[in-house]
């Protein structure tokens, strides 16, 4: 069974950079039907796609926050990560990591249980 | 972007009851439209995905249709369980993106 859970500070000041980490297991990151995303969920609000990875390394950003946004994979840790800079308070939202199946449908198959981070001084 | 737009927003509903969600493209995304039950403070667990199908270990109450530009989410027979908040989701083309939500509540 895959599991992901992210890791990560829940609480970044405005204009720095908000990195989170997520960690895969029960399976490998380098299999090559996935794609590994970001997404995020506003408190008491919808789900907006932030962008995904690819094991080789490449990418695809939402070109809402692709200026600010870097998704890297570490192949021999399981792990992709986030990094998110210049941050503001309308960035606080819950940071979910998921499995993106490229095949019948292409679903976001396996998510973390989220992480919430506030963008506070 | 393609937007996905969820109707109605928030049914009351009775169990027993027979609810139907629907969710529309803006622009045809042929079947790859996904369907997720999120309960609070819960990540989004996937129940549909290429618009018909239905994930493993997901009851058999939920189904779902539709091509092209509109979708449908049924639940057969409303248990306690599935008062919720459902998301439809389109993989046709980056950026992936969501309906706004139906949350269903309990009339």
């Amino acid at each position: 069974q895959v599991q992901l859970q992210e890791s990560g500070p829940g609480l970044v000041k405005p204009s720095q950079t908000l990195s989170l980490t997520c960690t895969v297991s029960g399976g490998s990151i380098s299999s090559g039907d996935y794609y590994w995303s970001w997404i995020r969920q506003h408190p008491g609000k919808g789900l907006e796609w932030i962008g995904y990875i690819y094991y080789s390394g490449s990418t695809n950003y939402n070109p809402s926050l692709k200026s600010r946004v870097t998704i890297s994979v570490d192949t021999s840790k399981n792990q992709f990560s986030l990094k998110l800079t210049s941050v503001t308070a309308a960035d606080t939202a819950i940071y979910y990591c998921a499995r993106w199946y490229y095949v019948s449908g292409r679903p976001l198959d396996y998510w973390g249980q989220g992480t919430l981070v506030t963008v506070s001084s | 972007d393609i937007q996905m737009t969820q109707s109605p927003s928030s049914p009351s509903a009775s169990v027993g009851d027979r609810v139907t969600i629907t969710c529309r493209a803006s622009e045809s995304i042929s079947s790859y439209l996904n369907w997720y039950q999120q309960k609070p403070g819960k990540a989004p667990k996937l129940l549909i995905y290429a618009a018909s199908s239905l994930q493993s270990g997901v009851p058999s109450r939920f189904r779902g249709s539709g091509s092209g530009t509109d979708f449908t989410l049924t639940i057969s027979s409303l248990q306690p369980e599935d008062f919720a908040t459902y998301y439809c989701q389109q993989s046709y083309s980056t950026p992936l993106t969501f309906g706004g939500g139906t949350k269903v509540e309990i009339k």
